[in-house]
């Protein structure tokens, strides 16, 4: 069975440009999470889907910040003129559902994201 | 407000030893689940098991084990018979039944086992 996958897993940007992060996550889950993960801010949600439609972006930060899930297998997250700022790992996580049963995340290996 | 905190930042211990992680959490919901993950050095965040509030009984999983006192808001993470590879950080995380997906991260314990 393979996890949740995540492509490219190191991209390296020059400040202005666009990086977009790919996810996969694992087959017959509904629920797909984007985090960033820095050493001082720790995990931040980002954003969330279900059922390939967006629920929740309140963690995304507003502008330059665009996730999307166009079908069932993948997910993107799109960073537009990337800023030094930007530089952490991305994960992708996925569950079977969420509500009121005890469904865990799986996390894809993440894209680590370093900004010139 | 929800919360979840993790007070040790790193631990160290021998080689075949047991170890426990704390974990307190705050909560308003009455039905909550509570998940223990660990980070390897290289990245990857791996589930390791897990405790619905309205369980009394304590989880296992292989040598992965939780001590859960709910009267105190205590979600403990017991590793028994330690190996090298268990050396990671382990974050403790919870989420609301009524919040549907948001996950609320401890700030993670290092472990290091020593040979």
């Amino acid at each position: 069975n393979a996890g949740v996958i995540q492509t490219p897993r190191h991209k390296v940007t020059g400040k202005g440009q666009e990086a977009t992060l790919w996810c996969e996550p694992i087959s017959g889950h509904s629920a797909v999470f984007w985090y960033r993960q820095t050493i001082v801010q720790g995990l931040e949600f980002l954003t969330y889907f279900r059922n390939q439609a967006p629920i929740d972006d309140s963690g995304m930060p507003k502008e330059r910040f665009s996730a999307q899930m166009p079908n069932q297998s993948h997910s993107t997250l799109k960073i537009q003129s990337t800023q030094p700022q930007d530089s952490a790992v991305y994960l992708c996580a996925s569950s079977l559902g969420t509500g009121g049963s005890s469904y865990e995340q799986y996390f894809g290996p993440g894209t680590r994201l370093t900004v010139l | 407000a929800q919360k979840v905190t993790q007070t040790q930042t790193s631990i160290s211990v021998m080689e075949k030893t047991t170890v426990t992680m704390d974990c307190v959490y705050e909560t308003q919901d009455s039905s909550y689940f509570l998940f223990w993950y660990k980070q390897t050095a290289s990245g990857e965040i791996v589930f390791l098991i897990r405790q619905d509030s309205y369980k009394k009984e304590n989880a296992t999983v292989g040598h992965y084990s939780l001590n859960f006192q709910k009267p105190k808001s205590s979600i403990g993470l017991i590793i028994t018979a330690t190996q090298i590879e268990d050396s990671a950080v382990y974050f403790c995380a919870m989420r609301e039944a009524d919040s549907n997906y948001q996950l609320i991260w401890g700030s993670g314990t290092k472990l290091i086992i020593k040979p």
